[in-house]
């Protein structure tokens, strides 16, 4: 089945990176864009920025410019999203989501990653 | 690019409806017809409600369904039952292609 596993939570310091895996299977990695999304403890979610991993190109959102990268490993179907400069507040679980492929399936997210707690303290 | 706006909290009792709106921008909401709803229960994961404005993905119950009026996007849930009882959540597309959320909505079943 088409699935989204994601690496392990992780504990840093502020002002320390910290780099979230996220590995596909099931289906053809290279045919769908893949989105990283952020819910702090009790907030909503907050969307950080789109793959694409058919030619590695990539969007951020401007809340996030400057400090997030997403990166893409097509041998190994995965991609990797390291937020730098961290601070208390970047204290969340981060997904990261497929978006179907065609025409009139832009923010069809499904399926999602297990998620990732990274706690900044 | 600022987050849509939804309702804080909306309730309803058991066998009614009620709907959940989601105002953007011309730049987002209004300007495309890519907005999806999902809905999240505590500890879970985002679950993909309505997609394109109106449409459901195959097993998702025909109680939800989705409109869009100019800048404003909305969510139906008739015959609320228990298990409804979630945080929904409205995303769009935007014009730098882009996306973006609303500031969800905490959904009471009294």
């Amino acid at each position: 089945q088409v699935q989204l596993v994601q690496s392990g939570a992780e504990v840093k310091k502020p002002g320390a990176s910290v780099k979230v895996s996220c590995k596909a299977s099931g289906y053809t990695f290279t045919d769908n864009t893949l989105h990283w999304v952020r819910q702090a403890p009790g907030q909503g979610l907050e969307w950080m920025g789109w793959l694409n991993t058919y030619n590695g190109n990539t969007k951020y959102s401007q809340s996030f410019q400057g400090r997030v990268t997403i990166t893409t490993d097509p041998s190994a179907g995965a991609a990797y999203m390291e937020l730098s400069m961290l601070v208390s507040e970047d204290t969340a679980v981060y997904f990261c989501a497929r978006e179907r492929a065609g025409s009139g399936l832009k923010n069809y997210f499904d399926p999602w990653g297990q998620g990732t707690l990274v706690t900044v303290s | 690019q600022s987050a849509l706006t939804q309702p804080a909290s909306v309730s309803g009792s058991p066998g009614q409806s009620i709907t959940i709106s989601c105002t953007g921008t011309s730049g987002d909401v209004g300007g495309y017809d890519y907005v999806s709803w999902f809905q999240q229960h505590p500890g879970k994961v985002p679950k993909l409600l309505i997609y394109a404005v109106s449409n459901r993905p195959s097993g998702v119950s025909h109680r939800f369904s989705g409109s869009k009026a100019g800048n404003t996007a909305s969510l139906t849930i008739s015959g609320l039952q228990a298990e409804d009882e979630a945080d929904y959540y409205c995303i769009s597309y935007t014009d730098t292609s882009a996306r973006v959320f609303g500031t969800g909505t905490k959904l009471s079943v009294l």
